[in-house]
């Protein structure tokens, strides 16, 4: 089955420092997302993505984050300069179009930020 | 505001038997989609189930099913036989299709499981 892959699976960064997170969704799919889950809490949406560009974005994704599909094939997400608060795991997504599809999601990537 | 309220931080039930998971949320749109994600300790999200709000029948999925109450805006997991694998962090999340394709999600539930 296919399914969505997100490296590196742990990543560990100073605050003030710039990371990628990359992902690389189901082929077929036409909808990407970001969400973060701060250890044990809620799944927070971030930023959706579709048509190469967004589509949506939370009050969370401001000017430090950005997002790029830069292939036929990628998807990343770009924190500029790292906070200790940015510290969550960050699952990538994608779904097919459609109000019934789920969204399939990656494993994660941890990120810590010391 | 649409909102997702999963009102049990945590849940206990005994191998074999069945369990209630709540749901209820918010909304004042006609169309809309309730989801339903595990997560073990492992840490991945797994799709389990979907309900449409126009959907006719309560969905069902192997062990588990929903109990969709649309006029009390509730849409509750129910799994049967439960298993020690079922231990694990349950997920409600709707997708308004009035706001786009995104998924809102609840706080979770953590479920344990017994022997």
């Amino acid at each position: 089955e296919p399914e969505v892959t997100q490296t590196p699976s742990h990543q560990v960064t100073q605050m003030g420092q710039e990371v990628i997170l990359r992902c690389v969704p189901i082929s077929n799919h036409l909808y990407f997302y970001w969400y973060r889950q701060i250890l044990g809490q809620k799944v927070e949406f971030l930023v959706s993505f579709y048509n190469n560009e967004i589509s949506e974005k939370s009050e969370i994704f401001d000017d430090q984050f950005s997002v790029e599909r830069p292939d036929g094939s990628n998807f990343t997400l770009k924190i500029r300069s790292t906070k200790l608060e940015d510290s969550a795991m960050y699952f990538c997504a994608s779904s097919e179009a459609g109000r019934k599809t789920p969204l399939h999601f990656g494993n994660g990537t941890r990120l810590t930020v010391t | 505001a649409q909102k997702i309220t999963q009102t049990q931080p945590g849940m206990f039930v005994q191998e074999k038997e069945a369990v209630t998971l709540d749901c209820t949320y918010d909304t004042s749109d006609p169309s809309y989609g309730l989801f339903w994600y595990k997560q073990p300790s492992s840490g991945e999200m797994i799709f389990l189930i979907y309900q449409g709000s126009y959907d006719q029948q309560n969905a069902t999925e192997g062990r588990y099913s929903l109990n969709f109450q649309k006029a009390r805006k509730s849409a509750n997991l129910v799994i049967s036989a439960s298993q020690l694998g079922d231990s694990a962090m349950y997920f409600c999340a709707m997708r308004y299709m009035e706001y786009g394709n995104k998924l809102v999600f609840g706080a979770g539930t953590i479920l344990r499981v017994k022997s």
